[in-house]
Formats: structure tokens, sequence, C-alpha cells
């Protein structure tokens, strides 16, 4: 079956530190997203890529950054690990814009 | 003005009632609408999406479109302490071409056996 899988599931790290959290899904979608979960904030978009070679900014991206080199990998990028970013972090796709988003099972960083 | 509002809740009801889950959207351009459920330490599963008014049926749920006044919900029928969850709602646009969700904060559903 097809699917959408995050690795690593827990990750901690120290403040500083370059973090890659990775993302990639079988169904061939060509639209991908990164979310970050808070209390009290819902789930807010990072980035998001319509497809290979494309990426755009969400509404927290600060901090973050992505490349998009084929249809299966979003990876998400902290360039230097800060405290504020210890979050659970979601991967989604959808093969239109009109589709429902499919999630993956998420990230939760630790940044000490 | 949020964009995608919800209650919070939690919304409390007793097992085999009827729960129902309410979501307002602020932009009229919406036009594809979506419910996820999350338990907790889990990720949002799509349990139902609706993109024309009226009602769509899928099992023990049904969604509720009014585009006129701006709401979406989501009914759930015989009500389980396995629908205990938060419940999103999330839209998108005519002018959002790929699909960007536009989500609420959710609404906690506890259902007391």
């Amino acid at each position: 079956d097809a699917e959408i899988t995050q690795s690593p599931r827990h990750k901690i790290t120290e403040t500083g530190r370059q973090v890659t959290l990775a993302c990639h899904q079988t169904w061939n979608h060509n639209n991908m997203f990164w979310y970050r979960q808070d209390l009290g904030h819902g789930l807010r978009l990072i980035h998001y890529s319509y497809g290979v070679q494309d990426t755009n900014k969400g509404e927290v991206s600060d901090g973050y950054s992505v490349s998009r080199s084929n249809t299966e990998d979003l990876p998400l990028t902290l360039e230097s690990a800060a405290s504020s970013q210890t979050s659970v972090y979601f991967c989604a796709s959808s093969a239109t814009g009109s589709q429902p988003q499919h999630f993956g099972d998420g990230t939760r960083l630790s940044i000490l | 003005q949020k964009e995608v509002e919800q209650n919070s809740g939690p919304l409390s009801v007793p097992e085999g009632a009827i729960a129902s889950l309410n979501c307002t959207y602020s932009d009229r351009g919406s036009q594809s609408f979506f419910w996820y459920r999350q338990y907790s330490g889990k990720s949002p599963e799509l349990i139902m999406f609706i993109y024309s008014n009226g009602d769509k049926e899928d099992g023990r749920f049904t969604a509720q479109l009014n585009k006129a006044s701006q709401y979406v919900s989501l009914l759930i029928r015989d009500s389980q302490p396995s629908d205990s969850a938060t419940y999103l709602c999330a839209v998108t646009t005519i002018y959002n071409q790929g699909g960007k969700l536009i989500f609420g904060q959710g609404t906690e559903l506890s259902v007391k056996p």
C-alpha cells in the first residue's frame, strides 16, 4: 500500500545544530507540506511544494528550509536549531489542490 | 477574525448520542472542506471531505456544508468512547491552486460510557 513515512520519529538535539527531518511518500503525489503542531497554536504550515524543484514558504518558515529534488521526498532542514523549534512536525501530501492531504506519523523534536 | 473557527470544547456526550461539531470560515472563496480526527499523540486522520452544499454521509459520520452561511459541520451518530479525540476542520480556497489547507484549532470530543 502507498504510504507516507517520516523519520526519525523522535529526536533530541542541541541548540545551534543543523537538523534534517525526512519525509517520503509513495503515492506519487505532486503536493507535499510540512506543518508544526504546538499546544495553543494548532497546525501551522512551514513550507510546501507543488512539484519537483518547487518550494514555497508557509506562515512560520523562518529558520526552516526544504528542497524537492524528486517527487517522493521533501526533507525539512533546521539550519541552526533553536529551543523555540521544539515541536511535533508533520509531513503531508496530496494528489491535487482539491484532494485531501494525508499525514505521516510525525516527528517529535526536542531542542535543548 | 480567524479564518477557520471551531469551538475548542471539550464537547462531552454520552455513549450512543449524536455529537455535533461545528466549523465556520471567513473566506467565501473556500471550496473544499475536510474533517480530520486526531487522537492524542497521533497524526491527523482524514474522516470526511465535502465540496458541495448539503449532506454527505459515510457510516456513522455526516458532513454538512452551507456555503451561504459559511459553516461546515460534522455529525457523529451513535457516538462511541473510541470517538473521543480532537476533530480538526480544514478548508482550501479557489485562490490556492495547490491545496494549501487552513486549519481550525480543533474541537476536543469526549464520549462518556
